[in-house]
C-alpha cells in the first residue's frame, strides 16, 4: 500500500459527460501528479500540483482540469468526454516540489470507461 | 521534445534466466532515471533509480546501467522468479518537474 488513495476505483459514463476523479496524497507529501495510462501505452504525464499551486503541465487536454485543495487532496476534472478518454488515471505524490531524485508514490488508479 | 523509448515491449524468459530492458532518452539534460514496476491491478512502484553521475547501481537481483554518451540506460534482472512478472517502466527526468516515462515492457517469467 503506497499510502495514496484514489476514488472511485471504477467509473463508467457516456460521451459528453463530465466526471471528477479524486486523490489523497501520502501523509506529508506536498506534490500531486496526474497520469493517464491508455491500453498498451505508457504513463502520460498530465499535470502536477505542489502545495496548492500548479507546478508543471504535460499533455493535458483543454477539456481536462485539476486543482489541489488546502488539505492537499487533488481532483482531476474531465469534461465533454470522448471514447478516447477511456483509460486508467493514476495519481502520484511526492514529498517535495520536484519529481527529480524524488520517488513518486502511485495510487491504485481510477479506471474510466466512456461508452 | 523529450522522449523515452523502451524495448522490448514484451519479454518472456524462463525462471532463473536474466532479463534485460533497454531505454533511450532524447534530452541530454536528463539527470535522474527511475525504474518502476507495475503489477496487475496496481499502480507503478519504484524499484531502483540512478543519477547521471553514476554508471551502475545494484540492489540484490536488480541492476541499472547508464551510458550518458549514448543516452542509454538499462535494467538487468538476474535469477528471474515468477513474481518478477509485471510491466516495467523506465523514466527520465531533467531535474525539473516532468518525468517522462517509456511505453513499458511486459515481462513474463515462465516457471
Amino acid at each position: 500500500d503506497s499510502g495514496v488513495t484514489q476514488t472511485p476505483k471504477h467509473l463508467i459514463t457516456a460521451t459528453g459527460q463530465r466526471v471528477t476523479l479524486r486523490c489523497s496524497p501520502r501523509s506529508g507529501d506536498l506534490s500531486v501528479y496526474w497520469y493517464q495510462q491508455s491500453l498498451d501505452q505508457g504513463l502520460q504525464f498530465l499535470i502536477q500540483y505542489y502545495n496548492g499551486e500548479e507546478r508543471a503541465k504535460g499533455n493535458i487536454l483543454e477539456r481536462f482540469s485539476a486543482q489541489q485543495f488546502p488539505d492537499l487532496h487533488s481532483e482531476l476534472n474531465l469534461s465533454s468526454l470522448e471514447l478516447g478518454d477511456s483509460a486508467l488515471y493514476f495519481c502520484a505524490s511526492s514529498a517535495t516540489g520536484t519529481s527529480s531524485f524524488n520517488e513518486q508514490f502511485f495510487g491504485p488508479g481510477t479506471r474510466l470507461t466512456v461508452l | 521534445g523529450e522522449n523515452v523509448e523502451q524495448h522490448p515491449s514484451t519479454l518472456s524468459v524462463q525462471e532463473g534466466d536474466s532479463a534485460v530492458i533497454k531505454c533511450t532518452y532524447s534530452d541530454s539534460a536528463s539527470n535522474y532515471f527511475p525504474w518502476y514496476k507495475q503489477e496487475l491491478g496496481k499502480g507503478p512502484q519504484l524499484i531502483i533509480d540512478i543519477r547521471s553521475n553514476v554508471g551502475e547501481k545494484k540492489d540484490q537481483r536488480i541492476a541499472v546501467t547508464l551510458n550518458k554518451t549514448a543516452k542509454h540506460f538499462s535494467l538487468h534482472i538476474t535469477e528471474t522468479q515468477p513474481e518478477d512478472s509485471a510491466v516495467y517502466f523506465c523514466a527520465a527526468n531533467t531535474g525539473g518537474f516532468k518525468t517522462i516515462f517509456g511505453a513499458g515492457t511486459r515481462l513474463f517469467v515462465k516457471a
